[in-house]
């Protein structure tokens, strides 16, 4: 398909296992954005890249917590360490970012993140 | 720090109605105002986008305004559908570098047939 795709869609960890999430933007998107969505609340912002370069980690709740994309497409969200408050859903999505202004930003369907 | 607050939480209505989701944000320095659809266990789906020089924007039977000096944004939708039936959630993107979104909590909207 087109879309913002995500792996695994469910991941069940053990506290203190290390995990890592993976995004495939839609082709072409320049910005690529990860967000952690509680139960019952909004998502709410982690990071973002442009191109390969991360602009914005100001969401990142710990140092434990760890995004790249490399090459400018595929993206990973690594979380070390991981802690019972780590689940959630983790969104990734994707935009033409600078190419074109004021266009939406495309969701994935998420990772489901369980820590037992 | 900017906040975005949507009403009502939760909604119910009949099949057929007219109905109208409001959200409210703090800091009126906004680049643009996205509403988006969430069905249970998905993704985000973009409904709306409306430019900061924008008063709304229509899409089919959804109509979406913006009041930016007051901090407001409300969504119509007309004739409700049972597949209508979903979470909506109201975006901001503050003006500067980050292209990041402030998100509200949503409203649950159940369409009844």
């Amino acid at each position: 398909g087109a879309g913002v795709s995500q792996s695994p869609r469910y991941k069940v960890a053990k506290r203190g296992q290390d995990v890592a999430l993976r995004c495939d933007p839609i082709s072409g998107h320049v910005s690529l954005f990860w967000y952690q969505q509680a139960l019952g609340q909004g998502p709410e912002f982690l990071t973002y890249f442009q191109n390969e370069a991360q602009l914005d980690k100001s969401g990142l709740p710990s140092d434990r917590f760890f995004a790249e994309r490399p090459e400018g497409s595929v993206s990973t969200l690594k979380i070390q360490r991981t802690q019972q408050e780590d689940s959630a859903v983790y969104l990734c999505a994707s935009s033409l970012g600078i190419l074109v202004r004021n266009q939406p930003q495309h969701f994935g369907d998420g990772t489901r993140l369980s820590i037992l | 720090k900017q906040e975005v607050t949507q009403i009502p939480a939760a909604l119910s209505v009949p099949e057929g109605e007219n109905l109208v989701l409001n959200c409210s944000f703090t800091d009126s320095a906004i680049y643009n105002l996205q509403w988006f659809r969430q069905d249970p266990g998905k993704g985000l789906t973009s409904l709306l986008l409306i430019q900061s020089s924008q008063r709304e924007q229509t899409s089919g039977r959804l109509n979406a305004s913006l009041d930016k000096s007051s901090g407001r944004s409300t969504l119509y939708i007309a004739a409700s559908q049972p597949g209508d039936s979903a979470t909506y959630l109201c975006a901001v993107r503050a003006q500067g570098g980050s292209e990041k979104l402030v998100f509200g909590k949503g409203t649950k909207l159940t369409v009844n047939p």
